[in-house]
């Protein structure tokens, strides 16, 4: 199975900041790869697609960036609604695999 | 709007069997494959089963393969999970999920909480 490590396992910003959040895959996943947020006690979001394509009603200030085995999530201007878990997960290979999260925090 | 409701959680015995349901509402249900994914208390997801749009094709992991089946009543929109030889690892919250055709998941509910324990 390919594995998905992801980095830092917490993160804590300021509102206003702009924060990355990075995935790396144990092989290349040719861009199949999906970001998710968790809000706590919410089910997951899909937020990106394929890499760096922004779901249905996503806002702008999230973006997704990489190639190969490494990827990283972009979330700009850090707002309040943005605290939660982030996961990313890759669907190029069977079975897809999730990494272990990022839960994000105010500072 | 999409809407997904699971439903069927609970406390089950080790070695004993559950099935979950999911409602689907807000799509056309026979147009997607579905999925469970499930995610153990404060711990990451694990993706445990998808099935074609007609049912005719499963997938799942080594981890639940052979103990888990997943199913479909595309009349009722209705999805389900047969849960047999229960373990302590299958203590989660399972999440019904809509699978692209791309093995992502592009929405879910919000859960069933499984709890396997003596």
């Amino acid at each position: 199975d390919i594995q998905m490590t992801q980095s830092p396992a917490s993160l804590s910003a300021s509102l206003g900041e702009t924060v990355t959040i990075e995935c790396r895959a144990s092989e290349d996943i040719y861009s199949n790869l999906a970001w998710y947020q968790q809000k706590p006690g919410n089910s997951p979001q899909l937020l990106i697609y394929d890499a760096n394509s922004l779901a249905d009603g996503v806002p702008s200030r999230f973006s997704g960036s990489g190639s190969g085995t490494q990827y990283s999530l972009k979330i700009n201007s850090l707002q309040s609604e943005d605290v939660a878990s982030y996961f990313c997960q890759q669907y190029n290979n069977y079975p897809n695999t999730f990494g272990a999260g990022t839960k994000l925090e105010l500072k | 709007e999409v809407q997904l409701v699971e439903s069927g959680g609970g406390l089950v015995q080790p070695g004993r069997s559950l099935k979950l349901s999911c409602a689907a509402s807000g799509f056309t249900f026979s147009n997607y494959y579905m999925a469970w994914v499930r995610q153990a208390p404060k711990k990451g997801l694990e993706w445990v089963a998808t099935i074609s749009t007609s049912g005719s094709r499963t997938y799942y992991p080594d981890s639940v393969k052979g103990r888990f089946t997943i199913s479909r009543d595309n009349a009722k929109s209705s999805l389900y999970l047969q849960m047999n030889s229960l373990k302590s690892e299958d203590t989660a919250t399972y999440y019904c999920a809509r699978d692209t055709y791309y093995w992502y998941f592009d929405f879910w509910g919000p859960g069933t909480m499984v709890t396997v324990s003596s």
